[in-house]
């Protein structure tokens, strides 16, 4: 049981590039998410997923894509990178996304734009 | 004004002592998280509670709904306690809204 498995861990990118942000939990969980976490911010939510076939937006959703075709996988594309985007991004799981359910979070991507 | 608002933002303390750090948010709730990112980057549930107080080890946490308030206290801190504390309202939609964090540093 490996919990959530986010890669890679970082990564550097050139304005305009594209790049995916593998996610990926074996708990069998309903819910998925992305954040990203910027200094002096608290976390905020870029998609969701509440299961397979299943994605909304958050708070901060331009610039991003996500899709969510199995249960287990649920990728963050950036689809033209921008400085705004450098960040550390987080995908998080739970069971249903109920508000008593516990999250568990990958350990991060720390993003660089240049 | 944040929704989530957490203090201190950062607290230093030696090694022992009795930590407490506070949470207040000003939407309604059904239930409050308390997380821990470690310096390495990782975050951790630590507790989820919706009334009064939870313990795990030498953390405790409490939570008052009238006053819209919770407060996660750390007896005999440790420098292995030492990471950043996130207070989150969760939602499905929003995911939080978070509170910013308080760095916590214990020294030996």
């Amino acid at each position: 049981n490996a919990g959530v498995t986010q890669t890679p861990k970082f990564q550097v990118l050139k304005t305009g590039q594209s790049m995916t942000l593998q996610c990926a939990q074996d708990m069998n969980h309903e819910y998925m998410s992305w954040y990203r976490q910027d200094p002096g911010m608290g976390l905020r939510l870029i998609h969701y997923s509440v299961g397979a076939g299943i994605t909304d937006q958050g708070e901060v959703p331009n610039g991003y894509n996500v899709s969510r075709s199995t249960t287990e996988d649920f990728p963050l594309r950036l689809l033209s990178a921008a400085p705004s985007q450098t960040s550390v991004y987080f995908c998080a799981s739970s069971y249903g996304g109920r508000d008593h359910t516990e999250a568990f979070f990958g350990q991060g991507t720390r993003l660089t734009v240049v | 004004k944040n929704e989530v608002e957490q203090s201190p933002q950062n607290l230093t303390a030696q090694e022992g002592e009795f930590i407490t750090i506070n949470c207040s948010y000003s939407v309604g709730i059904s239930a409050l998280h308390w997380l821990q990112q470690h310096p390495g980057g990782g975050i951790v549930s630590l507790f989820m509670l919706s009334s009064g107080k939870k313990k795990h080890g030498r953390l405790i946490a409490t939570i008052n709904i009238q006053e819209k308030h919770s407060s996660l206290h750390i007896t005999a801190s440790h420098p292995r306690d030492s990471a950043v504390y996130i207070c989150a309202v969760p939602s499905r939609e929003r995911g939080g809204p978070f509170g910013k964090g308080t760095k916590l540093t214990v020294n030996p």
